[in-house]
């Protein structure tokens, strides 16, 4: 299994200001996700963050919105730009344990944001 | 439509009773996976699963996969057991994203 940290678990944040969320990893992980989780619905995958390249972003997700950085495979960021109250959300970051194609995912607490 | 239904969307259980939250989904799968969600937003892996039957102390997840449906049930449920159990599945090729179901909310009364 794999543990993992995120920072902030919450914040109240202003419209039109950004919001950087870390995911920190106990072991080298392969494959790393961020997820948002809107009031009441389901996950969402936002992108999946790959080691030494660009994120690859799901279909309505943008890096201008959205910007991830993974400087390391066990550490990742999701920064929340120029947010409005619509982006209030839980934010999960997950991982793939394991070296088979389809692996038990392991998830980060979640960053509850608020932006008022 | 969602491409993975989940029902009941809530359900409401005496403490002790016999539970079963259904999962179905559209088209083939290579794994399925169970989580639990708490009401502080933190999720667990219960299962992952591609075939069969797994038991994990009182939970136990089956699948079937022509009928394209898996079931979880819990015995003996306890108030601790109430939360969000989420479906979701690996459509394949490969990759580990996950396309997820609504969720059902359960809340076992004491």
């Amino acid at each position: 299994s794999a543990v993992i940290s995120q920072k902030p678990s919450r914040d109240i944040c202003q419209r039109g200001t950004s919001l950087t969320i870390q995911c920190q990893v106990d072991s080298q992980v392969t494959m790393m996700f961020w997820y948002r989780q809107q009031p009441g619905q389901s996950l969402t995958l936002i992108a999946t963050a790959n080691q030494g390249s660009e994120a690859t972003y799901e279909s309505g997700f943008v890096i201008d919105k959205f910007p991830i950085s993974r400087p390391n495979l066990t550490f990742s960021t999701l920064t929340v730009s120029n947010m409005s109250p619509e982006d209030s959300s839980i934010y999960l970051c997950s991982v793939a344990g394991g070296r088979g194609v389809y692996n038990e995912q392991f998830f980060g607490p979640g960053t509850r944001l608020t932006v008022l | 439509k969602n491409e993975v239904e989940q029902s009941p969307q809530n359900l409401t259980a005496q403490e002790g009773e016999f539970i079963t939250i259904n999962c179905s989904y559209s088209v083939g799968i290579s794994a399925l996976h169970w989580l639990q969600q708490h009401p502080g937003g933190g999720i667990v892996s219960l299962f992952m699963l591609s075939s069969g039957k797994k038991k994990h102390g009182r939970l136990i997840a089956t699948i079937n996969i022509q009928e394209k449906h898996s079931s979880l049930h819990i015995t003996a449920s306890h108030p601790r057991d109430s939360a969000v159990y989420i479906c979701a599945v690996n459509y394949g090729g490969a990759t580990n994203k996950l396309i997820f179901g609504t969720g059902t909310l359960l809340a076992v009364q004491p």
